[in-house]
């Protein structure tokens, strides 16, 4: 069975540093990873995706991929109080449904 | 991006009634389709998986006779509680995205309270 994890937190960051969330993967196969957030009381909403090792960013954004160790990153650069959500890792592999961690809740302290 | 229309966006409703929720794709077609089911500062657990003509996929634990799935078009999933009791209060969504293995959207996801 695929799984993936997430360390649930909660994650706290002062205002203005970087956040790190991280997810492991138990298929070594793994093609696609996504990362998505959600706010209380709101669906998740999809804020990064990345398909290759190494580094995509996307303005505060970064994901960090290592298909070898198996594990994929976000890093949140210049926090802010509204990044305080909940972070789901989100792992595909082939013509299979995306299998999704349990979430990391990420708090930005003022 | 894609979107994915769920609709009520809440609902309240007495106890031993039925409640539908719609989910659409609208710029996609979807021959597959996901519903979640979340309690409050709890993990998203996936219910069952809707298949476009055919049976949804019910994960383990989820009474299939309960939550009635219907995909009866490449566009729209429908998720009935039947029979709703308090404890089935919670906030359902459901996700959708062009290729199975591909990133997912989810509808806004609706809040069911039963009373």
């Amino acid at each position: 069975q695929k799984e993936v994890e997430q360390n649930s937190g909660p994650l706290s960051v002062p205002e203005g540093a970087i956040a790190s969330l991280n997810c492991t993967y138990s298929d070594r196969g793994s093609q696609s990873f996504f990362w998505y957030r959600q706010y209380s009381g709101k669906s998740p909403e999809l804020i990064m995706s990345i398909y290759s090792n190494g580094d995509k960013e996307d303005g505060r954004f970064t994901a960090q991929l290592n298909k070898a160790s198996q594990y994929v990153s976000l890093l949140i650069r210049d926090s802010q109080p509204s990044d305080s959500a909940t972070y789901l890792c989100a792992v595909g592999f082939g013509n299979e449904k995306l299998t999704f961690g349990t979430g990391t809740r990420l708090t930005i302290i003022p | 991006g894609a979107v994915v229309s769920q609709h009520p966006s809440w609902v309240i409703c007495k106890s031993g009634t039925s409640v539908k929720i719609e989910c659409r794709s609208l710029d996609f077609q979807a021959t597959t389709m996901f519903w979640y089911r979340q309690f409050p500062k709890q993990s998203l657990m996936l219910m069952a998986t809707s298949n476009e003509g055919s049976k949804a996929t019910y994960e383990q634990g989820v009474e299939k006779d309960k939550f009635l799935i219907n995909h009866a078009s490449l566009t729209l999933s429908t998720l009935t509680v039947t029979s709703a009791h308090p404890e089935d209060s919670s906030f359902y969504i459901c996700s959708a995205g062009p290729r199975l293995d591909e990133k997912l959207f989810f509808g806004s996801g609706t809040q069911l309270s039963v009373l």
